[in-house]
C-alpha cells in the first residue's frame, strides 16, 4: 500500500477563497483523522470519521471548516472562506481502530492563505 | 482535557552521544506513542507503549513508560545525523484521536 495520500502538498490561496484538501486513507482502515499543525498550537485533532461517518468534530475551529468522507477511500477538508490564520500544515491519518493502534499519517498539505 | 509536556523543547548533541527526551502527562496514559517528524514531512511512527513499566527498542531508540503510567522517556544511544528531527509524543484520548505534546527538536552535530 502507498500509505495515506494527501493532495495537494502545497496550496497558496488568497483570503476569501475556498480551499479543498484531499486525503486517501490506507485501504481497510476504518478510522480517518484530520489534524492541523501550527507553530503556536502544535498538532491538533480537528475531526475524525469511523466507517465514513463523522463522529467527533469538536476540534473544528469554526463553521468555515467542513469535512466529508463520501466513501472509504476518500475524504475532504474544506475551508470556505479561507483566512490568513488558517495557514498551517494539515495532516490526514488513518488506522484500523480508534485507539491502541498505530495511526499512519500522510505527508501533509501546507496551506498558505495570503 | 489531557495535556502532554515534552522536555527539552530542543536539543543539540554531538554525533555519538546519548540523549533522552521526556513526555509527562497530566493524566494516566493508556496508550503512549512516539513519532518522528522531519521538517516538511509527515509523522513516522516509532513505538507504542501501553503497560506500566513497558520498554521497547528499535535499533538505537528505546522508549519506556513508567510504572505509574504518567511519564514516558525516549532514549537514543550513540546519536547519528539521521536521528535529527522533531520527536512527538502522543496519547490516546477518549473519544478516539491522539493528543500530542509540543515536540522536541533534535539536532545532531557531525
Amino acid at each position: 500500500d502507498a500509505g495515506v495520500i494527501q493532495s495537494p502538498r502545497h496550496e497558496v490561496t488568497e483570503m476569501g477563497q475556498e480551499v479543498t484538501l484531499r486525503c486517501k486513507p490506507i485501504s481497510g482502515h476504518d478510522y480517518l483523522f484530520w489534524y492541523r499543525q501550527t507553530m503556536m498550537r502544535g498538532l491538533e485533532l480537528l475531526i475524525y470519521f469511523n466507517n465514513n461517518v463523522p463522529i467527533d468534530d469538536s476540534g473544528m475551529p469554526e463553521d468555515r471548516f467542513s469535512a466529508k468522507m463520501p466513501n472509504a477511500s476518500f475524504s475532504t477538508l474544506k475551508i470556505q472562506p479561507s483566512e490568513p490564520r488558517d495557514s498551517a500544515v494539515y495532516f490526514c491519518a488513518s488506522s484500523y481502530h480508534g485507539g491502541n493502534t498505530e495511526a499512519f499519517f500522510g505527508q501533509g498539505t501546507r496551506l498558505t492563505v495570503v | 482535557s489531557q495535556e502532554l509536556e515534552q522536555s527539552p523543547q530542543s536539543l543539540i548533541v554531538q554525533e555519538g552521544k546519548n540523549l533522552t527526551i521526556n513526555c509527562t502527562s497530566s493524566k494516566t496514559l493508556y496508550g503512549l506513542y512516539w513519532y518522528k517528524q522531519k521538517y516538511g514531512e509527515g509523522l513516522i511512527f516509532l513505538m507504542m507503549l501501553q503497560k506500566g513499566g513497558e520498554e521497547k527498542s528499535h535499533e538505537k531508540i528505546t522508549a519506556k513508560l513508567d510504572e505509574k503510567k504518567q511519564q514516558s522517556s525516549l532514549h537514543i544511544t550513540a546519536s547519528q545525523p539521521s536521528h535529527a528531527g522533531i520527536y512527538l509524543c502522543g496519547a490516546d484520548r477518549s473519544p478516539p484521536g491522539l493528543v500530542f505534546g509540543a515536540g522536541t527538536i533534535l539536532r545532531v552535530k557531525s
